[in-house]
């Protein structure tokens, strides 16, 4: 089954808006959570991660926020640009340096 | 900054044929993985390795084996191709406990 489950599939947003992207996980053994941003013709690139004993991380535009109790976390691209367009994936990293991918959202934001 | 090289990025095989893809890091990393991406199902691991000569099953290593004869090197190896292995296939690399950085990826077609 799915280890990390990753919504929407797709999403659309404007230039200037705000794209945020879901993840939810069972596993409590799971350590570091990052999230990949991939363009068409290449591999996926770490974006920012975080650890579970922090509840957000800020790096420029992009914010993951961490909710363990809920074992949840989110991406929020804040002014997204139409450079952000890409498939996005969040993780989580089991102890034996395993990583388990959401499905991807493939992002695209208008002009 | 960490190199992560496929041999080939696009391949084209005929069912039946024995098909090996090739992954060359230049980081010294002890963590090698091989994942498939499918629209709709992100990102499955097929088979992982520690070290040396030393490989793990992932979530879906049926029809597939790898080898790890040194330590900058990991090969994937389709035993018998069947079209359903008609995918992208991607290489990663990570130190024992570092994030995983990816190859370019190659696109495998089984006709």
């Amino acid at each position: 089954q799915q280890q990390v489950k990753q919504s929407p599939q797709s999403l659309i947003v404007q230039k200037g808006g705000i794209s945020i992207i879901n993840c939810a996980y069972e596993n409590t053994a799971f350590d570091y959570f990052p999230w990949y941003q991939q363009f068409p013709g290449k591999g996926p690139a770490l974006l920012i991660a975080i650890r579970p004993d922090v509840s957000e991380k800020k790096e420029g535009r992009f914010t993951i926020s961490f909710n363990k109790s809920a074992k949840q976390f989110s991406l929020h691209i804040m002014d997204s640009q139409p450079g952000d367009s890409a498939t996005y994936f969040c993780a989580a990293r089991y102890t034996g340096n395993q990583f388990y991918f959401g499905t991807g959202t493939s992002l695209t934001v208008i002009p | 900054d960490v190199k992560v090289t496929q041999s080939s990025r696009y391949l084209v095989k005929r069912t039946g044929e024995k098909v090996f893809l090739e992954c060359v890091q230049d980081m010294d990393h002890e963590n090698m993985f091989w994942y498939r991406q499918d629209p709709g199902l992100g990102l499955r691991l097929i088979y992982f390795s520690y070290d040396v000569k030393m490989k793990e099953k992932g979530d879906i290593p049926e029809g597939y084996s790898v080898s790890r004869e040194k330590k900058e090197r990991f090969s994937l190896i389709l035993e018998s191709a069947s079209t359903n292995q008609t995918s992208m296939y991607l290489c990663a690399s990570s130190l024992a406990r570092g994030e995983a950085f990816f190859g370019q990826g190659t696109r495998l077609t089984v006709v």
